[in-house]
């Protein structure tokens, strides 16, 4: 089992919908959850980042923690063409950060 | 500096050539990651340090590979013999404190050993 699994897609939604991206980690002491996205070409853009269970919103977009299922996601609400990107998962424990495969999302105009 | 910066931005070698990555991280963070992205995957662990030491290269392919940060701010990423298989993106992130805090990445050297 992968530490870090995210479906690699690609996940298409048409603009306005919200985009619902799913990220599962096999670390239960793991403490710190990340949201990257990735456009094609360039490095990694930190987005979100959570530390307790629930939602934590900003603007667009929302993160949600459940650490009982080891599980994490990311919504983007109002889904603009300009959010197709790879969305990365990365899940810390002490020091390091481990990163999922990445989920390919296409807004369709 | 404002973010991190990487030098150079494209790389291409020939096979069993050295090459040195540089990485210049945020001004006041602590702690430097060094991180492999091949096409498709998500970053790939390498080595990671707190102030001048190497606290883990345990995500160093083999020994060919070392980094160093002899003061605690800028480090180099130096790859001995170069190997086709090494081609890749070499991602630097830094953050302000050990782990668990957020981590922010320069844009990438592109190594490409022919």
């Amino acid at each position: 089992q992968k530490e870090v699994e995210q479906n690699s897609g690609p996940l298409s939604v048409p603009e306005g919908a919200i985009a619902s991206l799913n990220c599962t980690y096999s670390d239960r002491v793991s403490q710190s959850f990340f949201w990257y996205r990735q456009y094609s070409g360039k490095s990694p853009e930190l987005i979100m980042s959570i530390y307790s269970n629930g939602d934590k919103e900003d603007g667009r977009f929302t993160a949600q923690l459940n650490k009982a299922s080891q599980y994490v996601s990311l919504l983007i609400r109002d889904s603009q063409p300009s959010d197709s990107a790879t969305y990365l998962c990365a899940v810390a424990g002490t020091y390091k950060y481990i990163f999922g495969t990445g989920t390919r999302l296409k807004v369709l105009a | 500096g404002a973010g991190v910066s990487q030098t150079p931005s494209n790389k291409v070698t020939e096979k069993g050539k050295y090459v040195e990555l540089r990485c210049d991280p945020i001004s006041g963070h602590t702690a430097l990651y060094w991180y492999r992205q091949s096409l498709g995957q998500g970053p790939e662990f390498l080595i990671y340090f707190q102030g001048t030491g190497a606290a883990d290269d345990s995500g160093l392919p083999n020994d060919r590979f070392f980094a160093v940060r002899p003061e605690g701010s800028v480090s180099t990423l130096k790859i001995q013999r170069t190997e086709r298989g090494d081609s890749a993106v070499y991602l630097c992130a830094s953050s302000s404190t050990v782990g668990n805090t957020e981590a922010f990445f320069g844009q990438g050297t592109r190594l490409t050993v022919v």
